[in-house]
C-alpha cells in the first residue's frame, strides 16, 4: 500500500541540528520531498532527492536515503526560530501521473 | 520565479452551494494536482489530470468533483454541493513532466457554514 510515516513532533534546542524522519513503503518512488509548512501557510518546496541518490545537501539542509530501508531524513544544521513549522515528508509514486504521497507531517518547535 | 497561483484565498460558502476553486499552474507545466488538507490533518490527493483527462483520482474525488482545464492557464477544481465536511485547505500543484519537482500553490481555503 501507500503509506508514509513521520513522527509528530520534534524539540530542538536553537543552534542544535534538526533530524526530522521518515518511512515509506512504495519501492518505486521515483522522488522523495520534504516540504515546509508555516502556520497558514502553504507548502513549500525545501528539497528533493531522486530515488537514486544516497544523499544531497543543500546550504544547511542534508537529505539521507536508505533505499533499503526505505528511511528519508532531512537534517537541519544550526536551527534557527524561523524553522519553526511543519514539515512534510512525500513521495512520488512510479504510477502513470506520479501522484504525490504525504506523511502526517513534523511539527518542529524551537527552545532558547 | 514562476509560481502556481490559487485563488480566491478564502472562499465561504453555504452548505449545498456549488464552489469553483481556481489555479493558474506554471505556464509550460503538463501534469496538475489538486490535494485538500483538512485543519491539523495530513494533505491528501485527490486528483491528477493530464493531456485534458484525469490520469488518477482518490476515494476522496468522488460525483460531487469535477476537474476542468477551460482555456490553457486555468485548471479548477468544483465542488457540486459542499458539505461542511468539505471545509479545509486546497492546494493545487504542477509539475513540467511526470518526474520532476512539483510546485504546489498557496492554497484556498474553503470553509463551508
Amino acid at each position: 500500500g501507500e503509506d508514509v510515516e513521520q513522527s509528530l513532533f520534534l524539540s530542538v534546542r536553537e543552534g542544535d541540528s534538526s533530524v526530522i524522519n521518515c518511512t515509506y513503503t512504495d519501492s518505486s518512488s521515483t522522488y522523495l520531498y520534504w516540504y515546509k509548512q508555516e502556520p497558514g501557510a502553504g507548502l513549500q518546496l525545501l528539497t528533493y532527492i531522486f530515488s537514486n541518490m544516497d544523499m544531497k545537501q543543500d546550504q544547511r539542509l542534508t537529505v539521507l536515503l536508505n533505499k533499503k530501508d526505505k528511511h528519508l531524513s532531512l537534517r537541519i544544521a544550526d536551527t534557527q526560530t524561523g524553522d519553526s513549522a511543519i514539515y512534510f515528508c512525500a513521495e512520488s509514486m512510479g504510477s502513470s501521473a506520479s501522484k504525490i504521497i504525504f506523511g502526517s507531517g513534523t511539527r518542529l518547535s524551537i527552545r532558547p | 520565479e514562476p509560481e502556481v497561483t490559487q485563488t480566491p484565498s478564502h472562499q465561504v460558502t453555504q452548505m449545498g452551494q456549488e464552489v469553483i476553486l481556481r489555479c493558474v499552474p506554471i505556464s509550460n507545466h503538463l501534469y496538475f494536482y489538486w490535494y485538500r488538507q483538512i485543519l491539523g490533518q495530513k494533505v491528501e490527493f485527490l486528483v491528477s489530470f493530464y493531456n485534458n483527462e484525469i490520469s488518477e483520482k482518490s476515494e476522496i474525488f468522488d460525483d460531487q468533483f469535477s476537474v476542468e482545464r477551460p482555456d490553457g492557464s486555468n485548471f479548477t477544481l468544483k465542488i457540486r454541493s459542499t458539505k461542511l465536511e468539505d471545509s479545509a485547505m486546497y492546494f493545487c500543484a504542477s509539475r513540467e513532466q511526470v518526474n520532476t519537482e512539483a510546485f504546489f500553490g498557496q492554497g484556498t481555503r474553503l470553509t463551508v457554514v
